[in-house]
């Protein structure tokens, strides 16, 4: 089992630039998150799916948007990237078996906004 | 909505001694406190948890404390080993389960800690 999978791992774009961050998890979890970790400020969650079908907005949705495209996998795309979105981008997966509150976090994906 | 605070944010100790770190909660509804630990590069990875409905959890040299009137938990490490430093975190759900399972969770700012030989 890969648990949760994370693409790209680095990413470099110019401001303006769009992309997609792609998740996927093979752990059979209903709910899937993204968060974005800075520099002394922990992680704070952007979106999250509590299941197939379902998207939420977490603490810092602005200028972020998310599909979950089935069970096993939840995307975050950023239209018009800016220098303040350049940060470490984690999804994580819960909510299967006897803890359904553990969270388990993807690799991250670095990127660097220009 | 929840705020976690966590201290220290950095914290050295030798090889062997204990360290502990701390946090404080806002909301009194959160039941659930997760610690994760961060290696340098990879993902939080969970150690240890505890509920609202337990005082204190031990896992072999990892401990985790729980004072729900004072809405502050704290990790305890014995025994330290190099391969313990890394940047440990703290969080708390905000008490609403989602319908999938799960939690929302507020993590704290994080403590780099350093083990010395």
């Amino acid at each position: 089992n890969a648990g949760v999978t994370q693409t790209p791992k680095f990413q470099v774009l110019k401001t303006g630039q769009s992309m997609t961050l792609q998740c996927a998890q093979d752990m059979n979890h209903n709910s899937m998150y993204w968060y974005r970790q800075d520099p002394g400020m922990g992680l704070r969650l952007i979106y999250y799916s509590a299941s197939e079908g379902t998207t939420d907005k977490g603490e810092v949705p602005n200028g972020y948007n998310v599909s979950r495209l089935n069970k096993r996998e939840f995307s975050l795309r950023l239209e018009s990237a800016a220098p303040s979105q350049t940060s470490v981008y984690f999804c994580a997966t819960s909510g299967a078996g006897v803890s359904t509150d553990t969270q388990y976090f993807g690799p991250g994906t670095r990127l660097t906004v220009l | 909505g929840e705020n976690v605070e966590q201290h220290p944010s950095t914290l050295s100790v030798q090889e062997g001694d204990s360290a502990v770190i701390k946090c404080t909660y806002s909301d009194s509804a959160s039941n659930y406190f997760p610690w994760y630990k961060q290696e340098l590069g990879k993902g939080p990875q969970l150690i240890i948890d505890i509920r609202s409905n337990v005082g204190e959890k031990k896992d072999q040299r990892i401990a985790v404390t729980l004072n729900k009137t004072a809405k502050h938990f704290s990790l305890h490490i014995t025994e330290t080993q190099p391969e313990d430093s890394a940047v440990y975190f703290c969080a708390a759900s905000g008490g609403s389960i989602l319908t999938g399972g799960g939690n929302k969770l507020t993590f704290g700012t994080g403590t780099q800690l350093k083990v010395e030989l």
